[in-house]
């Protein structure tokens, strides 16, 4: 079965600093992988996806992922954080065969401290 | 553009009690899905429905129901509610395909007491 694994739960930077949270996944054929980012009392949003047209994929706000096969992972980067970034962050597969369903990690909570 | 409309927004009720949470989109998306998120387990997925017409268990379904009223709607049921239900519920939809997002509505935080 796909899973994802985000290690760390919790990851706090100062303003300006890089931001790095990971995430690994597990699956016997190539995945698609998503992360979504949700800011306090409200839904998730998409941030980025890997969906095998290019292994560094940019995405919104300036965060960006790479897809490497040999290490099964999938990590979030932004070179510089901002005090609205913090948020709570998802790492998710698509599993399910022809269902499609996305199935989430536990999430990695982002402070972002002055 | 509403995207994906959940209601209500905020729900106590006491053990034992049932209710309905409802759900719809505007998008013409063929999937709709039924998430629970509670702190330190990330979102969970108790009921999805791949295209109108069919519902199947996910990871947590027991003690809920589900109904699939037309390709817009998605409705979450609670027949006997139980403290371990207190949680914030999400749904959202996709297009029943690879690589599709999901959007999500704004969530609905139910407390059983």
């Amino acid at each position: 079965a796909q899973s994802v694994t985000q290690l760390g739960s919790h990851v706090s930077v100062s303003e300006g600093a890089l931001v790095l949270l990971r995430c690994n996944y597990s699956s016997s054929v190539p995945p698609y992988l998503f992360w979504y980012v949700q800011y306090p009392n409200q839904g998730l949003q998409l941030l980025l996806k890997y969906t095998s047209a290019a292994t560094l994929v940019k995405g919104i706000n300036g965060f960006e992922a790479e897809f490497k096969k040999s290490e099964t992972s999938f990590h979030l980067t932004k070179p510089s954080a901002h005090m609205s970034d913090a948020a709570e962050y998802f790492c998710a597969v698509q599993t399910g065969g022809s269902n499609y369903k996305l199935t989430f990690g536990k999430g990695t909570l982002l402070t972002v401290n002055p | 553009n509403a995207g994906v409309t959940q209601t209500p927004k905020f729900q106590v009720l006491k053990t034992g009690q049932s209710m309905t949470l409802q759900c719809a989109q505007d998008m013409n998306h063929n999937s709709m899905y039924w998430y629970r998120q509670d702190p330190g387990m990330g979102l969970r997925l108790i009921y999805y429905s791949a295209s109108e017409g069919t519902t199947d268990k996910g990871e947590v379904p027991n003690g809920y129901n589900v109904s699939r009223l037309n390709k817009r709607e998605f409705s979450l049921r609670l027949e006997s509610a139980a403290p371990s239900q207190t949680s914030v519920y999400f749904c959202a939809s996709s297009l029943r395909e690879g690589r599709a997002e999901a959007f999500f509505g704004q969530g609905t935080r139910l407390t059983v007491v």
